[in-house]
């Protein structure tokens, strides 16, 4: 079964400190790679995607994520996080042969501290 | 410019009642529409998807169902809820056409509780 994984269930990160992500996906077949973000008691919002071309995407907020297909991997990234980044992200992926439905990780609680 | 809402925000509900959540796009026509549920300290679970009126796929098997009566239209619903039930429910929608071209926008959420 297609599954996708982040690696780190909690990561917490001193404030101005950068902080990286951890998603894995099962399958090397055509996928288009997404990532959002939960703030307390709220949907999430999409930070970025990857559909194609460029292996390094930039979203919102100053977050960025690569794509690497041999390691099936879309680690997401960000050189200097601040107080209000303190939420949940959370790596899904759109595995073609699925047709459109997502298939989301568990999920990582960034915990930024002063 | 394409919205998504979602109601009510919250909801306390005791076993057995029934339950309609209402979710509702603006800005786009004939969108793909989902149905999610996040329970306590878990991940996203799809729960049902619409690609047009009147077509509802469900992917787990549970005490609850969907409908969608207009094009940016979709409700959950139960005839009698389970503790179970309880949870953050979450509405989404697409656009992308093409198999895997879907890229999903989520609305605000209801929080259910069932005592």
């Amino acid at each position: 079964a297609q599954s996708v994984t982040q690696l780190d269930s909690q990561v917490p990160v001193f404030e101005e400190a950068p902080v990286e992500l951890r998603c894995n996906y099962s399958s090397s077949v055509s996928v288009y790679l997404f990532w959002y973000v939960q703030y307390p008691n709220q949907g999430l919002q999409l930070l970025l995607k990857y559909l194609s071309g460029s292996t390094l995407v930039k979203g919102i907020n100053g977050f960025e994520a690569e794509f690497n297909k041999s390691q099936t991997s879309f680690h997401l990234r960000k050189p200097s996080v601040h107080i209000s980044d303190t939420a949940e992200y959370f790596c899904a992926v759109t595995f073609k042969a699925a047709g459109n439905k997502l298939t989301f990780g568990g999920g990582t609680r960034v915990l930024v501290k002063p | 410019s394409q919205t998504i809402h979602q109601w009510p925000a919250t909801l306390v509900q005791p076993v057995g009642s029934p339950l309609s959540l209402e979710c509702t796009v603006e800005g786009t026509s004939n969108p793909n529409l989902y149905w999610y549920r996040q329970a306590a300290g878990r991940g996203l679970q799809l729960l049902f998807y619409s690609v047009g009126i009147g077509q509802i796929s469900s992917e787990v098997p549970q005490n609850l169902s969907a409908s969608r009566p207009q094009d940016r239209q979709f409700i959950l619903s139960s005839k009698k809820l389970l503790l179970s039930d309880s949870g953050f429910y979450l509405c989404a929608f697409g656009t992308g056409k093409a198999v895997g071209t879907d890229t999903q926008y989520f609305g605000p959420g209801t929080r259910l509780t069932v005592l």
